[in-house]
């Protein structure tokens, strides 16, 4: 079983949708957790981290559910700039390292 | 501006030639990292460096080297060794001591075996 395991899209969506993305890892001793946004050719740039109580930015709301070893991201009213790999990563051995999940492609359609 | 730089941005190798890729940081992190990303592909952990002068093997590290002789630069080295380099190369690093770091990636090096 790979640590980190995403939805393995892609996923095409119309603009003004709303989309859900899924991840799962295996260590539950995960210290941090983070959803990742990389467009075609560029280097992954943090969207945002995700806390056990959950945290919205603007149309986008993660949450993480340690019992589950579950984190979800959702996002809102869709735009075409949206469109890009969404990375989940968490990290282990005591923060040290980040593992990160395969991706899920977005594609929001006008 | 802080920030991390990657060099050369595209490169192209011989089979059998060594190949440096540089990195250098203006973080003042002590952590630094090497990621392979193969088209379509997750990123994977090829060396890692918590501390000047020390470093640690990740997932891929056969046919690579690195050194970490300046907190601000760790250089990965792909050797004859890797039987398949052409990929695209992920350097990163973060603030250690800082609870709930995030990982910082430079614009990424594209090597090519032509």
């Amino acid at each position: 079983r790979k640590e980190v395991e995403q939805d393995p899209g892609p996923f095409n969506v119309p603009e003004g949708a709303t989309v859900a993305f899924n991840c799962t890892y295996s260590n539950s001793a995960s210290q941090s957790f983070f959803w990742y946004r990389q467009d075609c050719r560029k280097e992954p740039k943090l969207l945002m981290s995700v806390y056990s109580s959950g945290n919205e930015d603007g149309r986008f709301t993660a949450q993480l559910n340690r019992a589950s070893q579950y984190i979800s991201l959702l996002i809102r009213d869709s735009k075409l700039s949206d469109s890009a790999t969404y990375l989940c990563v968490v990290t282990v051995n005591y923060g040290q390292n980040f593992v990160f999940g395969p991706g899920t492609r977005l594609s929001v359609l006008p | 501006d802080g920030g991390i730089t990657q060099s050369p941005k595209y490169l192209f190798r011989k089979e059998g030639q060594n190949v440096t890729l540089s990195c250098e940081q203006n973080l003042n992190h002590d952590a630094m990292y090497w990621y392979r990303q193969d088209p379509g592909q997750g990123l994977r952990l090829i060396y890692y460096s918590q501390i000047v002068n020390d470093f640690q093997k990740g997932d891929i590290a056969e046919g690579y080297s690195v050194s970490r002789e300046k907190k601000e630069s760790f250089p990965l080295t792909v050797t004859s060794a890797q039987k398949n380099p052409t990929a695209f190369y992920l350097c990163a690093s973060c603030n250690r001591y800082r609870s709930g770091n995030t990982i910082y990636f430079g614009e990424g090096s594209w090597l090519t075996v032509v």
